[in-house]
């Protein structure tokens, strides 16, 4: 098993580009989860997923869309990227609801100029 | 509201001795509670977490923490470090009375360093 991946690892954007942060698992994994880790700040929840063809907002989901058309994919996407956007995104996933565990992918690490 | 405290940025210690990860919460009902490791340039891994019972609670690698409701912590600890251990730790937390909305709030981390 995989486990949790995420593409890209890296990117660099522009004020103002678009793009899309794809989360793959291959644990069969119902719940799906978005985060945001900055420095001195802990993991913040962005969006995340119940079930195929379902989303539902964290705490900082402003500037951030989502969806779950597959089982087994999550993607974060932003329309219009800013600085304060800067962060590295971690992707989790999760059997049952919460307390159960977080599988979480290895991170992308996005930088907004 | 939920909220956690992890009071130390950094732990030093020696390795082969013990060591202490501090983390204190806040909830309104009950809690959840959870201890995740992350290794440099890696995601957060799962080391262990309470729900009821037993106040210690062992988990992967050796580490065991211990619920303390009435201080309200969740300190986590080893009784022989090893280099290997070095690593940012998050305590993590959930009010059983969260509902649906499916929200676990993280420490700021500590890291943990061991000195051979």
């Amino acid at each position: 098993n995989a486990g949790v991946t995420q593409t890209p690892k890296f990117r660099v954007l522009k004020t103002g580009q678009s793009m899309t942060l794809l989360c793959a698992q291959d644990m069969n994994h119902e719940y799906m989860y978005w985060y945001r880790q900055d420095p001195g700040m802990g993991l913040r929840l962005i969006h995340y997923s119940v079930g195929e063809g379902t989303t539902a907002k964290g705490e900082v989901p402003d500037g951030y869309n989502v969806s779950r058309l597959k089982k087994q994919n999550f993607l974060l996407g932003l329309e219009s990227a800013a600085p304060s956007q800067t962060s590295v995104y971690f992707c989790a996933s999760s059997l049952r609801p919460l307390p159960e565990e977080q599988y979480f992918g290895p991170g992308t690490r996005l930088t907004v100029t | 509201a939920q909220s956690v405290a992890q009071p130390e940025d950094q732990v030093n210690v020696a390795e082969g001795n013990p060591l202490t990860v501090k983390c204190t919460y806040s909830v309104s009902g009950n809690p959840y509670l959870f201890w995740y490791v992350q290794y440099p340039n890696r995601g957060l891994q799962f080391l262990l977490k309470y729900i009821t019972g037993d106040n210690l609670v062992k988990g992967s690698y050796g580490f065991e923490a211990e619920f303390n409701k009435s201080q309200t912590s969740f300190h986590l600890k080893k009784p022989s470090a090893l280099v290997s251990d070095s690593a940012l730790y998050f305590c993590a937390v959930r009010d059983r009375e969260s509902g649906g909305y499916q929200k676990v709030t993280f420490g700021t981390g500590t890291k943990l360093q061991v000195i051979p």
